[in-house]
């Protein structure tokens, strides 16, 4: 299985608090993503990265902002949450080939209340 | 724009009986083609791939082949089990020089014993 960590697994937090999700890889992998998954949406892109401080936005990036300092660390920020941000977050990583799958992390569920 | 399209859930079947969810995609260029698969409270996990038309991708009894004459990619299993019950999505890509996959809506199965 590919390294790949989430951390925390849970978090409660309240409306207006800024909240950091980390994903951290053993893989060397130049790709990392972050998606949100929620009932009727599938999955959605927030935000991406292609290389150490090279990042750009998914279809849902407005209210997060991510940060990559490393190549084994993808850092998601919600920087004043909101209830609708209450979701499933998945990191995944990719290999430098146009074949490599996407590697997933176990998830981190986030309530905002 | 690139789009997955996957038949909606849920499937429900008995132990034993065939499985087929069809899944068609649009595409600029001549992506791979991705089937992963989530148990609950997991994240997803690689099912299968092809990389190129006519290519057939099989893991765990799973097969999928690629067809660009029809651009579908259909998961086929001839016999399933209860522990195959899980959401299944079809995805693409990414194309050449891209960095996003594209992922179908999901289809939840469900097999009774």
């Amino acid at each position: 299985d590919a390294g790949i960590t989430q951390s925390p697994r849970h978090k409660v937090t309240e409306t207006g608090t800024p909240v950091t999700l980390r994903c951290h890889q053993t893989e060397n992998h130049r790709y990392m993503y972050w998606y949100r998954q929620d009932p009727g949406h599938g999955l959605r892109l927030i935000h991406y990265s292609y290389g150490v401080k090279d990042t750009d936005k998914g279809e849902v990036s407005d209210g997060y902002s991510v940060s990559r300092s490393k190549t084994e660390d993808f850092l998601l920020t919600l920087e004043s949450a909101t209830s609708s941000q209450t979701s499933v977050y998945f990191c995944a990583i990719r290999g430098g080939f146009a074949d490599s799958p996407l590697h997933f992390g176990n998830g981190t569920r986030l309530t905002v209340t | 724009g690139d789009s997955v399209t996957q038949m909606e859930g849920p499937v429900t079947l008995s132990e034993e009986a065939f499985l087929t969810i069809n899944c068609t995609y649009t595409a600029t260029g001549y992506p791979s083609l991705f089937w992963y698969v989530q148990y609950p409270g997991e994240g997803l996990q690689l099912l299968l791939k092809a990389t190129k038309a006519d290519d057939k991708g099989s893991n765990k009894g799973f097969e999928a082949t690629y067809r660009k004459e029809t651009t579908s990619f259909h998961l086929e299993k001839g016999s399933v089990q209860v522990s195959d019950s899980a959401v299944y999505f079809c995805a693409s890509g990414p194309n050449t020089g891209g960095f996003k996959t594209i992922f179908g809506a999901g289809t939840r199965l469900f097999v009774k014993a």
